[in-house]
């Protein structure tokens, strides 16, 4: 069984400063981990995945995401927000073999402020 | 040209009333997926389709029937709909296999009164 928690469900920042969200795992087997962003009234757009090899993660519109399987976490962060970035980010966790799917967390509400 | 794209984007019905929400996806995929986002933006999985044969059923009530005519088309049929059914719901697809990427529509609101 998987299952991930994003422990903030409310993340506000003012822009230009630097965001951290934060996921953790849970999987009984190898591990696929993915961030999603959702815009208003949007679908999910994907913004980086691990698959294997190097834990730093680099994604679209500067975000990145380190892997670390000690802390069983895939947290994401940015150096510097933009108003533009305020939405909904999603990790999620993917099973293997024939039955694949993402297994998501509760989403993370992030609001950039001027 | 739009990767997964679903219709209705909006559907607003009665109670009782059977309902359908159509997906088709272009991009040479041959899994696709039923998800459903609640009122709390919870994400999760309904059904998925490998080429044609239902592969994940998520303890979804009988009254969700998903058909899948081809690998690039999953239809959901809602039957008796209730107002706890109000959700939006996103197709999506992938590649067979762990670790590929899902992609996902733009949803489609549904809105149960």
């Amino acid at each position: 069984a998987q299952s991930v928690t994003q422990l903030d469900s409310q993340v506000p920042v003012f822009e230009e400063a630097p965001v951290e969200l934060r996921c953790n795992y849970s999987s009984s087997v190898s591990v696929y981990l993915f961030w999603y962003v959702q815009y208003p009234n949007q679908g999910l757009q994907l913004l980086l995945k691990y698959l294997s090899g190097s834990t730093l993660v680099k994604g679209i519109n500067g975000f990145e995401a380190e892997f670390n399987k000690s802390q069983t976490s895939f947290h994401l962060r940015k150096p510097s927000v933009h108003i533009s970035d305020t939405a909904e980010y999603f990790c999620a966790v993917g099973s293997g073999g024939s039955n694949y799917k993402l297994t998501f967390g509760k989403g993370t509400l992030l609001t950039v402020n001027p | 040209d739009t990767a997964v794209s679903q219709t209705p984007k909006y559907l607003v019905t009665q109670m009782g009333n059977d309902k359908s929400i159509k997906c088709e996806q272009n991009l040479g995929h041959d899994t696709m997926y039923w998800y459903k986002q609640d009122s709390k933006k919870f994400l999760k999985i309904m059904f998925s389709y490998n080429n044609k044969e239902l592969i994940i059923n998520e303890t979804v009530p009988n009254r969700f029937s998903p058909k899948s005519p081809d690998k690039a088309h999953l239809n959901l049929h809602i039957n008796s709909l209730e107002l706890g059914d109000s959700a939006v719901y996103f197709c999506a697809s992938s590649h067979t296999g762990g670790g590929n990427t899902i992609y996902f529509g733009e949803g489609s609101w549904l809105t149960v009164v």
